[in-house]
């Protein structure tokens, strides 16, 4: 089954202490991107690939870092998370070349941090 | 830089009366359109979508039309349900010759329908 799998989906952590969201997809998509959504903000952009190592910077970039070392991973690497970086994440991908194919996203991951 | 404007919520309806969810969006190129929605404690399905200007984006009663000259792609249904109450939320992606392109969002409106 196609699918873009995030895990874990629920996460509570400490501050400070370093976690990854990891993302995958199993559809060979070249774009992939991650999301953060607080009530009354909305879907904010965090980090986005446009393929194989490109990657670039969204809305929100402060405290995240990712990585695309490989077509299907992209993790969400939090080096030291902080209680405002409590909220729901969703991963998102797509491929280049089939446009009308539209964007498939991941079930999200809701992240507290005490 | 591209954005998407959409109306403020939440929006409360009656059922079966009309709804209609505005959305203009700021791009260069031509941009492919998309609506989403949120069910409660739930994920983000594709509602609709349109690639080009003119076209109407349409599914499960749901309508919407790529409006280059006013740059708008509002959401319509004739006859709302409780099942619809839901987030809702205008899309673009800054897609060029036929590529996808990075997704924006706009900040999303909740939709509650009384019986």
């Amino acid at each position: 089954e196609a699918q873009v799998t995030q895990n874990p989906r629920y996460l509570i952590t400490v501050t400070g202490k370093k976690l990854t969201v990891t993302c995958s997809q199993n559809m060979n998509h070249e774009y992939m991107s991650w999301y953060r959504q607080d009530p009354g903000l909305g879907l904010r952009q965090i980090y986005y690939s446009m393929n194989v190592e490109v990657t670039d910077k969204g809305d929100v970039p402060e405290g995240y870092k990712v990585s695309r070392k490989e077509k299907r991973n992209f993790p969400l690497i939090l080096e030291s998370p902080s209680p405002n970086q409590t909220s729901l994440y969703f991963c998102a991908s797509s491929s280049n070349r089939r446009p009308n194919y539209g964007y498939t996203f991941g079930s999200g991951t809701r992240l507290t941090v005490v | 830089g591209n954005s998407v404007t959409q109306m403020e919520g939440p929006v409360t309806l009656s059922e079966e009366a009309f709804l209609t969810i505005n959305c203009t969006y700021t791009a260069t190129g031509y941009p492919s359109l998309f609506w989403y929605v949120q069910y409660p404690g739930e994920g983000l399905q594709l509602l609709l979508k349109a690639t080009k200007a003119d076209d109407k984006g349409s599914n499960k009663g749901f309508e919407a039309t790529y409006r280059k000259e006013t740059t708008s792609f509002h959401l319509e249904k004739g006859s709302v349900q409780v099942s619809d109450s839901a987030v809702y939320f205008c899309a673009l992606s800054e897609g060029y010759g036929g590529s996808q392109g990075n997704l924006i969002f706009g900040k999303g409106t909740k939709l509650s329908v009384k019986p």
